[in-house]
């Protein structure tokens, strides 16, 4: 079956360093993959958007990868703050349909 | 524009009981999405509409949910009867291209 896997354990590290963030897929073949943050008690909210034809995507702190052989996308966070403490969700979306289906997320903590 | 708006924002019922989850989608969007969200299953894809035709509703759990787009400014989720276990936070998004843009949720509790 289908699957979109997150590291489920929190991620904690120390402000100023590089947040790495793990999306593999399963069973899928996406056009595209999204990536939002959840903040607790909120919605999700849109950060980045890379396409299968894509290797990496940035957007100030934020860059994303997309590696369609290995099956998995890759979130950094630069110059990490605490204030980018959230649970970050990732997205897949197969050609042709409006179905998002999302990851279980991974929550970040960034210490001070 | 105000986003989505959801309604109530939380909402405690018995078992048995019917529960009708309200979203007004942002103007211009054509695609209407329900989410559940729980700590086990994370985010779970209900159903979707585009230009109010529910596209794909294989995510409803059972016949007791239900939902339905009667225009494009309005849709709801009905669980009937509901049960302990459809406790969650239940997001409608909506769409025009690309990104989803959430609401913040109706927070269901069913004793």
């Amino acid at each position: 079956s289908q699957k979109i896997e997150q590291n489920s354990e929190a991620l904690n590290i120390q402000e100023g360093k590089t947040a790495t963030l793990t999306c593999n897929y399963t069973n899928y073949s996406p056009a595209y993959l999204q990536w939002y943050r959840q903040d607790p008690g909120r919605g999700p909210v849109f950060l980045l958007l890379i396409r299968e034809n894509e290797k990496e995507k940035r957007k100030e702190r934020l860059k994303v990868t997309f590696d369609t052989t290995l099956k998995q996308s890759l979130f950094h966070i630069t110059a990490s703050q605490p204030a980018d403490s959230a649970t970050y969700l990732c997205a897949c979306i197969t050609s042709g349909t409006y179905k998002y289906i999302f990851g279980t997320g991974t929550r970040l903590k960034v210490l001070a | 524009d105000a986003g989505v708006i959801q309604s109530p924002r939380h909402e405690v019922t018995e078992m048995g009981q019917e529960v009708t989850l309200r979203c007004k989608p942002i103007s211009g969007h054509n695609s209407l999405f329900w989410y559940r969200q729980t700590m086990m299953r994370g985010l779970e894809l209900l159903i979707y509409f585009n230009n109010n035709v529910p596209i794909d509703d294989s995510g409803m759990p059972e016949d007791r949910f239900s939902a339905k787009m009667p225009n494009a400014s309005f849709s709801t989720l009905k669980i009937q009867p509901s049960e302990p276990r459809d406790s969650a936070v239940y997001f409608c998004a909506s769409a025009r291209t690309g990104e989803l843009f959430f609401g913040e949720g109706s927070r269901l509790t069913v004793l």
